[in-house]
C-alpha cells in the first residue's frame, strides 16, 4: 500500500502570503492518481485537485498543483482568509490519505 | 444541485451494530461510484469504503475488511454502511462521498468531488 507524507504539519502564514504544502508517496504515484482536498470544522471536506494539476469545478486560480512521481505539491499564491483550512494529499490507487497540513493564521 | 444526506449515526455499544444512509439528489446516482470516508476525533480523513455505481463491486479499506459492508438501492438513489462487529477506533464522523468520474455502471471509486455533512457513529460502553 502506498503511503503519503504530508508536510509541514503545521504553517502558520499572514494572508496574503504564499503557501507551499508537500505530499511524499512512499513508491511512484501516476499523475492522474493524485487530488488534493481542503476541510474546515464543521465542513464536508472539498476536492481541490485532481490528476495532480487538474483544478476541480470552482476553484479559485490561486490554487495549483504540481509534481511527478514521489513528490507532489500544492501551492497557494497569496493566502485568503478562507483558506486557513487542513489539507489532504489523496492517491486513488488504494484511496489512501496523508495526514493533513493545517495552514493557520500567524 | 448535488445533495449528500447521512443518516443512522449514534452510540453503540463495543461488539455492536449500526446501520448508516446516505440519501442522494441533483445527478444520475447509477452512474457514479460511492464511497464513505471517516474521520475520527483529532485524526485525518480515512476511506473507509466504495461501492460502483452497479452496485455489482466494492471494496474496503484493511482495517474494515470482513465487519463493514457497503451496499446501494438505486431505485432509492441510497447508499448504505452496515457496520458490525464496531470497537472503540470506529468512532468517527462517517461522510458519503460521490466520486468524480462519470463512467457507467462499473468504475471503482477514485476521487471525491461531492460530500455530504456527516454523521457521527460513537462506540462506547
Amino acid at each position: 500500500e502506498i503511503v503519503l507524507t504530508q508536510s509541514p504539519g503545521t504553517l502558520s502564514l499572514s494572508p496574503g502570503q504564499r503557501a507551499t504544502l508537500s505530499c511524499r508517496a512512499s513508491q511512484s504515484v501516476t499523475r492522474r492518481y493524485l487530488a488534493w482536498y481542503q476541510h474546515k470544522p464543521g465542513q464536508a471536506p472539498r476536492l481541490l485537485v485532481y490528476g495532480a494539476s487538474t483544478r476541480a469545478t470552482g476553484i479559485p486560480d490561486r490554487f495549483s498543483g504540481s509534481g511527478s512521481g514521489t513528490d507532489f505539491t500544492l501551492t497557494i499564491t497569496r493566502l485568503e482568509p478562507e483558506d486557513f483550512a487542513v489539507y489532504y494529499c489523496q492517491q486513488s490507487d488504494s484511496r489512501t490519505f496523508g495526514q493533513g497540513t493545517k495552514v493557520e493564521i500567524k | 444541485e448535488v445533495q449528500l444526506l447521512e443518516s443512522g449515526g449514534g452510540l453503540v455499544q463495543p461488539g455492536g451494530s449500526l446501520r448508516i444512509s446516505c440519501e442522494a439528489s441533483g445527478f444520475i446516482f447509477t452512474s457514479y461510484a460511492m464511497s464513505w470516508v471517516r474521520q475520527a476525533p483529532g485524526k485525518g480523513l480515512q476511506w473507509v469504503s466504495g461501492i460502483s455505481g452497479s452496485g455489482g463491486r466494492t471494496y474496503y479499506a484493511d482495517s474494515v475488511m470482513g465487519r463493514f459492508t457497503v451496499s446501494r438501492d438505486n431505485a432509492k438513489n441510497t447508499l448504505f454502511l452496515q457496520m458490525d462487529s464496531l470497537r472503540g477506533e470506529d468512532t468517527a464522523v462517517y461522510y458519503c462521498a460521490k466520486d468524480l468520474a462519470y463512467c457507467g455502471s462499473e468504475c471503482e471509486p477514485e476521487f471525491f468531488d461531492n460530500w455530504g455533512q456527516g454523521t457521527l457513529v460513537t462506540v462506547s460502553s
